[in-house]
């Protein structure tokens, strides 16, 4: 069974760009979450999605947004890039959300921006 | 505000010692709690849960409500187990994960 993938794995940016990030999770998955990852403040939940709608939400502002296709692939998007997005973005997949299944994470795409 | 807290950011040991990653959480419902392992060069996976009480690769954990605590332990270190180990909160319904900040466990021969 294939893994989580993310793409690209690499990007680089620069300040005021804007940025899209893309997840496929396992097949079978409908979940699918966010994270970033870095140094300083470690891995801080984005937002979670599950059957296209958003589920649950992290304390990110509104440069920051996602959303995910029927087909459960995901996408994120930072506008407005700053030098502080500069991170790992993770996402994960689990079978449903609700009660608990197994999050499986991806590989990351580590977003530099110049 | 809920939060997970590990207060080392390095555990060095020998092996064959034992080991516990401290990990103190923050959070007025009822608290499920999961520990993650990051080894170099690989992804972030599950490496055990409260709810299931398992041992996995030889590590326990036992949720505390009184002292609000989750250490893992193992009672003998080996090397292979040298990796970041987080400890996660799980807030209510669905994926929602609270991370601590890792320990990065390094067990030297």
């Amino acid at each position: 069974k294939a893994g989580v993938t993310q793409t690209p794995r690499y990007l680089i940016k620069t300040r005021g760009q804007q940025v899209t990030l893309s997840c496929s999770p396992i097949s079978g998955h409908r979940s699918v979450s966010w994270y970033q990852q870095t140094p300083g403040q470690g891995l801080q939940f984005l937002f979670e999605y599950f059957s296209e709608t958003q589920r649950n939400k992290g304390n990110f502002p509104g440069r920051f947004s996602g959303r995910q296709f029927s087909n459960s692939r995901s996408e994120m998007n930072v506008s407005t890039l700053e030098l502080g997005d500069s991170a790992l973005y993770l996402c994960a997949s689990s079978l449903q959300a609700g009660g608990f299944d197994e999050q499986f994470f991806g590989p990351g795409t580590r977003l530099t921006v110049l | 505000a809920q939060r997970v807290t590990q207060p080392e950011k390095l555990l060095s040991v020998f092996k064959g010692a034992p080991v516990e990653l401290k990990c103190n959480y923050s959070y007025s419902g009822s608290p499920e709690l999961f520990w993650y392992v990051q080894y170099s060069r690989q992804r972030l996976q599950l490496l055990l849960r409260h709810i299931s009480r398992e041992s996995i690769k030889g590590f326990t954990a036992d949720l505390n409500k009184g002292e609000t605590s989750f250490h893992l332990k193992k009672p003998f270190a080996q090397e292979e187990d040298s990796a970041m180990y987080y400890c996660a909160l799980r807030l209510g319904r669905g994926g929602k994960l609270i991370f601590g900040q890792g320990t990065e466990l390094s067990v030297k021969p």
